[in-house]
């Protein structure tokens, strides 16, 4: 049972050039997140997908497209890399909600430089 | 909108001390609030949560406490130890939603 696993752990970019960063759970999960975790930012939420076949945007989505594949996996593209993107990445995934609880698990996040 | 503030930004204790975190949200319709241990270089993990209906929860040295008239809730540690030494971040959860939104965090160091 590994959780929620993201690749690759580490990118290097070039501005201007496209990437997809892969995540999948395998606690049978319905919902699905992608943050970004910048310095003194915390983390904001990009895009998430409440169940398989639905995405939403989150706090800071422009310049990201996402794709719920199936129940498992969960992706974010970056279409033209831009020096502003440079950050570490988390993709989570939560349970059903249960009495107003909504636990987010996090993969072990990829660290993206876009130069 | 929503939104999460979380002070102090940095904190340094000595070992044995307490350590409080604070953090205030700003929509009232938020019912589940989760605190998280980031180390360094890790993945953010759940510590502890606390849901509206509840003013308090404990769990051995760490608990959380809640104002909902106030609309802030904290985080406490005491007899800190140097594995205490991580990032922090709050969260809030709005009833029927999946999203949280998270506080800025709060660097903890503990100084043997």
């Amino acid at each position: 049972n590994a959780g929620v696993t993201q690749t690759p752990k580490f990118q290097v970019l070039k501005t201007g050039q496209s990437m997809t960063l892969q995540c999948a759970q395998d606690m049978n999960h319905n919902s699905m997140y992608w943050y970004r975790q910048d310095p003194g930012m915390g983390l904001r939420l990009i895009y998430y997908s409440a169940s398989e076949g639905t995405t939403d945007k989150g706090e800071v989505p422009n310049g990201y497209n996402v794709s719920r594949l199936n129940k498992r996996e969960f992706s974010l593209r970056l279409e033209s890399a831009a020096p502003s993107q440079t950050s570490v990445y988390f993709c989570a995934s939560s349970g059903p909600l249960r009495l107003a609880k909504n636990i987010q698990y996090f993969g072990a996040g990829t660290r993206l430089s876009v130069l | 909108g929503e939104n999460v503030e979380q002070h102090p930004s940095t904190l340094s204790v000595q070992e044995g001390d307490s350590a409080v975190i604070k953090c205030t949200y700003s929509d009232s319709a938020s019912n589940y609030f989760p605190w998280y241990k980031q180390e360094l270089g890790k993945r953010p993990q759940l510590i502890i949560d606390i849901r509206s209906n509840v003013g308090e929860k404990k769990d051995q040295r760490i608990a959380v406490t809640l104002n909902k008239t106030a609309k802030h809730f904290s985080l406490h540690i005491t007899e800190t130890q140097p594995e205490d030494s991580a990032v922090y971040f709050c969260a809030a959860s709005k009833r029927g939603t999946y999203k949280y939104i998270f506080g800025t965090g709060t660097r903890l160091k503990v100084l043997a």
